[in-house]
């Protein structure tokens, strides 16, 4: 059974300051994706990790993928208010996907 | 273009009661799912469709739970009964493909809750 493991799974954090995000899987899979989840709002998909030693940004947001080590990670750059939020990474398993527990971001002014 | 639509957005009955849920894919996606996602926790998939076969039930609880896609676009999941424990949001996604790197679009979600 595949499990997929986020931390941490609650962050504060001021603004201007840099932080990761981990996401842990324990099956082989070359392929990743991370969303973002506002509160009562659906996911939005920041970004679709398809091969091993991906790496994509976009803003203040990069993610990477290492297959061989089973690990993404997802960071920030000089946090702002606006990307206060719950973050999922979720790794494809036999067509479908499985979601880590989510880590609920709050950034402070 | 028009993302994936589900109503109702809000949802709330006595337990035992009957529930149902739509979902409208995007446009040209083949691929349907219905997540259920519990407050605190990622989606937890409950069935995946390519077109109008469900490929993939085992996480569907077939005893209260059925879903349909007739014709291969709309869908509708429904609860019967309704459980205390079946309150969550019931998130519906779709993709293009199914296969490995199709990405997937995901509704607002229902929200249940049982009384």
């Amino acid at each position: 059974e595949l499990k997929v493991e986020q931390n941490p799974l609650f962050l504060s954090m001021q603004e201007g300051k840099n932080y990761t995000i981990y996401c842990n899987y324990s099956t082989t899979s070359d392929r990743l994706y991370w969303y973002r989840q506002d509160p009562g709002k659906s996911l939005e998909s920041l970004f679709v990790l398809l091969s091993n030693g991906a790496v994509k940004q976009e803003g203040r947001l990069m993610a990477s993928l290492d297959t061989k080590a089973r690990l993404s990670t997802l960071h920030i750059t000089a946090a702002v208010h606006d990307l206060s939020a719950t973050y999922f990474c979720a790794v494809d398993l036999s067509q479908k996907l499985v979601f880590g527990q989510g880590t609920r971001l709050t950034i402070n002014p | 273009e028009a993302g994936v639509v589900q109503s109702p957005r809000y949802k709330i009955i006595e337990k035992k009661q009957p529930v149902a849920f739509w979902c409208n894919p995007i446009s040209g996606h083949n691929t349907l799912y219905w997540y259920l996602q519990n407050l605190g926790q990622g989606p937890e998939l409950l069935i995946r469709y390519e077109n109008e076969e469900a490929v993939d039930d085992s996480q569907l609880p077939k005893d209260r739970f059925s879903a349909e896609r007739l014709k291969g676009v709309d869908s509708t999941l429904k609860i019967q009964p309704a459980e205390l424990g079946d309150s969550a949001v019931y998130l519906c996604a779709s993709s293009l493909r199914g296969g490995s790197g199709g990405e997937l679009f995901f509704g607002e979600g229902s929200r249940l809750t049982v009384l």
